[in-house]
């Protein structure tokens, strides 16, 4: 079946680490995202990348860092530089412009300990 | 420049309909979406409408489209306890293909 893969499902980092978000789809789609959401805020850009080697930052993207080497991949980076990183995240992508919208993966919660 | 809002709670009791508002400043947009999220888990697409209809239902789901106010509803017949969730609307402008999200409306399902 395809579908949008996120890994791992929790995540624990420690103060000054950097840690990588994955994502991966079989959807054959040319876009993909990036978004955080915490309590009562709904979801927030980081960045998006419509196609293969080239991306965009979104609304939130200080702090984060992502590469689209793959057309199936997008990971995200989350750095020391991310003054408080402990929410969920959730990937997404789309064919790009059809009528669809997003398939989402099921999110990865990550947490500073 | 765009912007979705909607409330941020709901209560109902079960068997009840429930309706989720939700208003969009662009103009321009093509598709409007709503979308299911349960506890954990990622969004899952319920209903999308297309910017020139003004009514589309499926099965329990009602979406109603008031283009000139630039209003969105959702509503859901006989609300069940499995509908408790976080819903989201979501617009699709023309620029880009990005979907523009709301906060997200939690409803609550009272047995």
């Amino acid at each position: 079946d395809g579908g949008i893969t996120q890994s791992p499902k929790y995540l624990f980092r420690k103060e000054g680490q950097n840690v990588t978000l994955s994502c991966e789809q079989n959807l054959n789609h040319d876009a993909m995202y990036w978004y955080r959401q915490d309590p009562g805020q709904g979801l927030r850009l980081i960045y998006y990348s419509q196609i293969v080697n080239d991306f965009q930052k979104g609304d939130i993207a200080e702090g984060y860092s992502v590469s689209r080497e793959k057309k199936e991949s997008f990971p995200l980076t989350v750095t020391s530089a991310q003054k408080n990183p402990t929410a969920f995240y959730l990937c997404a992508s789309s064919i790009g412009r059809d009528r669809i919208g997003y398939t989402f993966g099921s999110g990865t919660r990550l947490t500073v300990v | 420049g765009e912007d979705v809002e909607q409330s941020l709670f709901l209560s109902v009791r079960e068997g009840d309909s429930s309706v989720i508002n939700c208003t969009y400043t662009d103009s321009s947009s093509t598709y409007l979406y709503w979308y299911k999220q349960e506890p954990g888990a990622g969004l899952q697409l319920l209903t999308y409408i297309f910017s020139n209809m003004d009514m589309k239902q499926d099965q329990r789901l009602t979406v109603l489209l008031n283009k000139k106010d630039k209003h969105l509803s959702l509503r859901i017949a006989d609300t069940q306890t499995g509908d408790s969730a976080i819903y989201f609307c979501a617009e699709k402008g023309n620029q880009g293909g990005k979907l523009i999200f709301g906060q997200g409306t939690e409803l609550s399902v009272k047995p």
